[in-house]
């Protein structure tokens, strides 16, 4: 089936130095993509999103990529904080009325060290 | 302004018996969705609301499971029998009009099934 992945499932990262975390994604028709950051105990907090006619994205200290060639997404953190560790989802979701179905891939552990 | 709230933040319960859970959206949000989240897991989906309706409730795992948004604002997860299969983080989101928009989460709700 249709299915949304990570790469990796935990990456560690010292403290300032910038973070990637990598999503595959394998639904064709999927045109809007999510990043959401979670940290332990609270619910997933939305941080940048994509759609499929742009292949980037900058937010604040965020970027999101987008390579449709081969469905893959990622989201660098410039300048990382210990307050950026936290497990990281790509969500994907189709923006067809009536298809549109927002699904969470497994997540990756980011683990900032001081 | 205030986001998603969920009641109760834990709750423990034993095998057999009925459990509600609570969910306020962001106000005038027009869609509400649920989700469960397993240990190490992406959010899954169950039900999603629009207004009052349930426009999509294939992620119902089977009829245990029940919700309602009767004013098209607060909403109530209703599982009957728990079985211990059923403990994880219940999470509810809203978003501003439907499934194309940016969901915005709550804190969830842990469920534990002794």
């Amino acid at each position: 089936g249709e299915s949304v992945g990570l790469h990796l499932p935990t990456l560690s990262v010292q403290e300032g130095d910038n973070s990637i975390i990598n999503c595959a994604y394998s639904n064709s028709a999927s045109d809007y993509f999510i990043w959401y950051k979670q940290e332990s105990g609270k619910g997933p907090q939305f941080i940048i999103d994509i759609r499929s006619n742009m292949d980037k994205r900058q937010g604040q200290r965020v970027t999101v990529l987008l390579n449709k060639t081969v469905k893959h997404l990622s989201l660098q953190i410039a300048a990382t904080q210990p307050g950026d560790s936290a497990v990281y989802f790509c969500a994907e979701n189709t923006l067809n009325f009536g298809n549109e179905k927002l699904t969470f891939g497994t997540g990756t552990r980011l683990t900032i060290i001081p | 302004g205030a986001g998603v709230s969920q009641t109760p933040s834990n709750k423990v319960t034993e095998k057999g018996k009925y459990v509600e859970l609570r969910c306020d959206p962001i106000s005038g949000h027009t869609a509400l969705y649920w989700y469960r989240q397993s240990l190490g897991q992406g959010p899954e989906f169950l039900i999603y609301f629009q207004g009052t309706g349930a426009a999509d409730d294939s992620g119902l795992p089977n009829d245990r499971f029940f919700a309602v948004r009767p004013e098209g604002s607060v909403s109530t997860l209703k599982i009957q029998r728990t079985e211990r299969g059923d403990s994880a983080v219940y999470l509810c989101a809203s978003s501003p009009y439907s499934r194309a928009d940016t969901q915005y989460f709550g804190p969830g709700t842990r469920l534990t099934v002794l």
